[in-house]
This record gives structure tokens, C-alpha cells and sequence, in this order.
């Protein structure tokens, strides 16, 4: 069965310091995969998304994730926390030829000050 | 631009009662998809729609029954609402059907509790 596991519930970082959220998935076929941000009381917002090609991709609001095939890993990172990243970050998987989405626990990122 | 619209935002149900969440997408997309989340757990998957016409049952389907109305409207029924049915439901929707290198849209939830 596929599955996607986020490392650590919660992560904490002070402003200006790196957020790195880990992902890892199980697959069987090659996936596309997600990550997602909540912000409280909102819906899903997409942050990036890896299909094919370049397995550096870069999102929204200074995140990026690398797709690494051989440690079925897709971490979100961003060089510089800010304030406004606090949220709930979700990974998310799209096995094979379905359009169904598997998500990850969810890792809550607090920022201090 | 309003994406994925569900209603109510919020709704306080007695066990027993029934209720219709409803859901509408104006981007013209195939796919809808229907989730409940729970604290760690993130999104758990409970029917979906991958087209006009057809449904599906997802991880969670026990409790609950949906009706695709059309291309825009997806709607989820509790028939007799358990406390553990208590969660955030959303809803999204997909511009293709089956393989999909495309995102899912969001709504904003609608925040259900079961007393």
C-alpha cells in the first residue's frame, strides 16, 4: 500500500533560521508528489509539486523540495524563516495512474521570534 | 475567482441527526474529492468523483454517502451522525480524471461537531 510518512509532528525554528520538513514515501510505481500548506481555519494551499524532470523544484514564498528516487524522500526546505510560515505543512502522494491523493501526517511549524 | 465553495463553514449536529455538506466548483474540473481531517492524521480520503456520473468509495467511506449532481456540485451525506464523525471535511476538485500531474483545489472546510 502507499503511504507517506512526515518526520516529527511538530518543528520549531526561530525567524531567519532554516525549515527543513521531512517527507518519505512508499511507492510502488513512480509518483507525483505534493506538498501543501494550511494556515488556521483555511483550506489547502499548494506550495510545490514534482512530476517529472528536474528534481529540484521550487514553490511559493521561498520553499523548495528536492526529489531523491533512491531515498523515496521529498523534504520541503526554505533557506530563511519568516514569521508568516507558520502553518501546518502537508506532503502529499499521487500513486500511479490514479488521481487519488495520499497524505502524510502534517508537521505544524512554529516560528519564534 | 471562487474555486471550490462548501457549505455551511460550521454546523453542531446531535447524534442521530442527518446532514448534507455541500460542495461547488466553478473552474469547469472532472474530478471531486471528499476528505476528513483529524488531529494527526492529516487528510483521509472518504468517497471521490473522477467524473460526472461516477463515484467511488476512498479510505473512509463508512457512515457516509455522496451524490455528484452535476459537473460543479458533490455533495456528502451523513445519514445518522456519530460522534465520531467530528472533524474538519473538505472538499477538492481536479481538472482531470484518473492519472494526474495536476494539483487538487481546496475549500475551506467545514468544521462538524457531533454531540
Amino acid at each position: 500500500a502507499q503511504s507517506v510518512t512526515q518526520l516529527g509532528s511538530h518543528v520549531s525554528v526561530s525567524e531567519g533560521a532554516l525549515v527543513l520538513l521531512r517527507c518519505n514515501y512508499s511507492s510502488s510505481v513512480p509518483p507525483y508528489l505534493f506538498w501543501y500548506v494550511q494556515y488556521p481555519n483555511q483550506g489547502l494551499q499548494l506550495l510545490l509539486k514534482y512530476t517529472t524532470g528536474a528534481t529540484l523544484v521550487k514553490g511559493i514564498n521561498g520553499f523548495e523540495a528536492e526529489f531523491k528516487k533512491s531515498e523515496t524522500s521529498f523534504h520541503l526546505t526554505k533557506p530563511s524563516a519568516h514569521m508568516s510560515d507558520a502553518a501546518e505543512y502537508f506532503c502529499a502522494v499521487t500513486p500511479g495512474n490514479t488521481g487519488k491523493l495520499i497524505f502524510g501526517q502534517g508537521t505544524t511549524l512554529q516560528v519564534k521570534p | 475567482n471562487a474555486g471550490v465553495t462548501q457549505t455551511p463553514k460550521f454546523q453542531v449536529l446531535k447524534t442521530g441527526q442527518s446532514m448534507t455538506l455541500q460542495c461547488a466548483q466553478d473552474m469547469n474540473h472532472n474530478s471531486m474529492y471528499w476528505y476528513r481531517q483529524d488531529p494527526g492524521m492529516g487528510l483521509r480520503l472518504i468517497y471521490y468523483s473522477a467524473s460526472e456520473g461516477t463515484t467511488d468509495k476512498g479510505e473512509v467511506p463508512n457512515g457516509y454517502n455522496v451524490s455528484r449532481l452535476n459537473k460543479r456540485e458533490f455533495s456528502l451525506r451523513l445519514e445518522s451522525a456519530a460522534p465520531s464523525q467530528t472533524s474538519v471535511y473538505f472538499c477538492a476538485s481536479n481538472p482531470q480524471t484518473g492519472l494526474s500531474n495536476q494539483p487538487q483545489h481546496f475549500g475551506d472546510g467545514t468544521r462538524l461537531s457531533i454531540l
